[in-house]
């Protein structure tokens, strides 16, 4: 099973909106509602901020929003702050055969 | 909140076993289903596997079946994860996570070198 597919890189200046796409197939993301967010930051374990395509974990600001459409998931920070620099990966339910995660994406504050 | 430890930082031989343990606090294990991903070096996650409750099974990602097992032992609340005949690209941060299949809770990584 292939991972899902993310940008590897993105970049936005503090202050603008910032969003990655997470994209998969009917087998995973388009099947299911259980797609998951983690901020990764080096060196450090995955901190989850979405979970289940659009919730938030209390203590996540609300700057972080999930959706779906189709087979492709997107997590949208709005109002980009220097801390938000860090790797981002994306996850999908994918019933008897587990879970399979996405390649990441490298978050860039300008 | 769960916490989940995990054993420290190992450094094994190509062909030898590992065994990394995971103790689970704030909740008990048979609250949790307890997963078990990895992170090879400047690499992405990857799902090796864990518990499914709705199956009551332990579910494997194929590439590791037959090399991997995953238990646990619900007196003292700690999971195991054992991974035989390792390769050099077993070289890995190896992490338990739980709240099945959200993620929620991780463990801090256990470090695992594979070099002769």
């Amino acid at each position: 099973q292939s991972a899902l597919t993310q940008p590897p890189s993105a970049s936005g200046s503090p202050g603008q909106s910032v969003t990655f796409s997470c994209t998969g197939t009917s087998s995973d993301i388009g099947g299911y509602n259980f797609v998951s967010w983690f901020q990764q930051y080096p060196g450090k374990a995955p901190k989850v901020i979405i979970y289940e395509v659009s919730k938030r974990p209390s203590g996540v600001p609300n700057r972080f929003s999930g959706s779906k459409s189709g087979n492709t998931a997107s997590l949208t920070i709005s109002g980009l702050q220097a801390e938000d620099e860090a790797d981002y990966y994306c996850s999908s339910y994918v019933g008897t055969n587990g879970a399979i995660f996405g390649g990441g994406t490298k978050l860039t504050v300008l | 909140q769960a916490q989940l430890v995990q054993s420290g930082a190992e450094v094994k031989k190509p062909g030898a076993s590992l065994k990394v343990s995971c103790s689970i606090s704030g909740y008990t294990l048979d609250d949790l289903s307890i997963h078990w991903v990895r992170q090879a070096p400047g690499k992405g996650l990857e799902w090796m596997g864990g518990f499914d409750p709705e199956s009551n099974e332990t579910l494997y990602a194929p590439k590791f079946l037959g090399r991997v097992r995953m238990t646990e032992d619900t007196t003292s609340d700690t999971a195991y994860f054992m991974l035989t005949s390792l390769k050099f690209d077993d070289t890995a941060v190896y992490y338990c996570t739980s709240d099945w299949p959200n993620f929620v809770f991780w463990g801090q990584g256990t470090l695992v070198t594979v070099s002769s």
